[in-house]
């Protein structure tokens, strides 16, 4: 099975703040590597798609770049409503594996 | 409305069994891959099993293979988990997804918890 390994596995930062978030992966996926945003309490909801493509109605803020083993989530300029964990998953094979997750919270 | 609705989950004992679902509506349920995901509590998500739009090929995590069974019903438009020799490690939300050609999990459904103890 292909181990994807995320950092940070948390981290604090302030409103308007850039963030990124690396995933690296066991072995290459190719481009076929997806970032989920879940919020407590809320289902994981899809952010980026194909390593770069931004899903309908998810803020432009939101952008990922990566191809084969590393890849990377970067937020620009942190909203309240950002806080949350970040996992991504790659659907290169199956399973399709999650990274261990990034909590971002408040500073 | 598009959605996925899960049932079946609930309070087992050590090595009981559980059959969980999944309905699914608002989409041709037959014209894709469906996955199961859990989540034990305060950790993160676990891909557990995934099945063709026919139900041909099945897929688990090794460590799932042959305690659950993932099937489908197209006619029902349900998705099913069977749970098998439950520990206290499969205690989670599971949740059931539907998977798109290149293995996003483009809708989710709420959940249902799986809680294995004495």
């Amino acid at each position: 099975d292909i181990q994807m390994t995320q950092s940070p596995s948390s981290l604090s930062a302030s409103v308007g703040d850039r963030v990124t978030i690396t995933c690296r992966a066991s072995q290459a996926v190719s481009s076929y590597l997806n970032w989920y945003q879940q919020k407590p309490g809320e289902v994981p909801k899809v952010l980026i798609y194909d390593a770069s493509s931004l899903q309908s109605g998810v803020p432009s803020r939101f952008s990922g770049s990566g191809s084969g083993t590393d890849f990377t989530l970067t937020i620009s300029g942190l909203q309240p409503e950002d806080f949350a964990t970040y996992y991504c998953q790659q659907g290169y094979t199956t399973p399709g594996t999650f990274g261990g997750g990034t909590k971002v919270e408040i500073k | 409305e598009v959605q996925l609705v899960e049932s079946g989950g609930g309070l087992v004992q050590p090595g009981g069994s559980l059959r969980l679902s999944c309905a699914a509506s608002g989409f041709t349920f037959s014209n894709y891959w469906m996955s199961w995901v859990r989540q034990a509590p305060g950790k993160g998500l676990e891909w557990v099993a995934n099945t063709q739009q026919d139900g041909s090929k099945k897929y688990y995590v090794d460590s799932m293979k042959g305690r659950f069974t993932i099937s489908r019903d197209n006619a029902k438009n349900s998705l099913y988990l069977q749970l098998n020799s439950l520990t206290a490690e499969d205690t989670a939300v599971y949740h059931c997804a539907r998977e798109v050609p290149t293995g996003l999990l483009d809708l989710w459904g709420q959940g249902t918890l799986v809680t294995v103890s004495p």
